[in-house]
């Protein structure tokens, strides 16, 4: 069975600094992979996805991810966060042609102004 | 539905008791899922329910998970002679079918505390 790990699990920034949180699957088969992020008292949201072509995803609100194969990675980047990032991001991945989703643990992310 | 709707939001219940939870998906969603929260843990999936097919429910933790929906609408999570590890956020999602095309909608979630 697939799992993921995310092995930051509490990250604390300051304004404009830049963001980069891990996340890494174990899965040998095709994968589709996935951000969620949960602001204070929200829920889930989707951040960005991949399924296939450009390893390099966009995804709302300025963040970005890369799918590294080779890594077994999906980190989430963005160069400049904002205190309104603050919340819990979790990543997932789907297997199978399926749409049944793995979590990993998730991040807490602070931003401080 | 705007949104996958979920209740109760918050529910205190005691030990041994039984408690059901309610999950009405988006309108038109034929896949609907539920997964598990615990305090300080990542979501587990438990059940996942699409169209008329059998569900898979392969995530439930014990038989005294069970879960129903009747047709394409509202999913109920029912769990048994409840136990204080069985605390947690319960949250249900949809998606439009199982195809992993389909971004998954999550509700706010159902708190339950078992005392």
């Amino acid at each position: 069975a697939q799992s993921v790990s995310q092995h930051n699990h509490h990250v604390i920034l300051s304004e404009a600094a830049s963001l980069e949180l891990g996340c890494n699957y174990s899965y040998g088969g095709t994968v589709n992979l996935f951000w969620y992020v949960q602001y204070p008292g929200q829920h889930l949201q989707l951040l960005l996805k991949y399924f296939s072509g450009d390893p390099l995803v966009k995804g709302i609100k300025g963040f970005e991810a890369e799918f590294i194969k080779s890594k077994f990675s999906f980190n989430l980047r963005k160069p400049s966060v904002q205190w309104s990032d603050t919340a819990e991001y979790f990543c997932a991945v789907s297997t199978g042609g399926g749409n049944k989703l793995t979590f990993g643990t998730g991040t807490q992310l602070k931003v401080e102004l | 539905g705007a949104g996958v709707s979920q209740s109760p939001s918050n529910k205190v219940t005691e030990k041994g008791k039984d408690v059901e939870l309610r999950c009405d998906p988006i309108s038109g969603h034929t896949a609907l899922y539920w997964y598990r929260q615990r305090l300080g843990q990542g979501l587990e999936f438990l059940i996942y329910f699409q169209g008329n097919s059998a569900p898979d429910k392969s995530g439930l933790p014990s038989d005294r998970f069970s879960a129903e929906r009747t047709g394409e609408s509202v999913s109920t999570l029912t769990i048994q002679r409840t136990q204080q590890e069985d605390s947690a956020v319960y949250l249900c999602a949809s998606s439009l079918n199982r195809n992993s095309g389909n971004t998954i909608y999550f509700g706010e979630g159902s708190w339950l505390t078992v005392v």
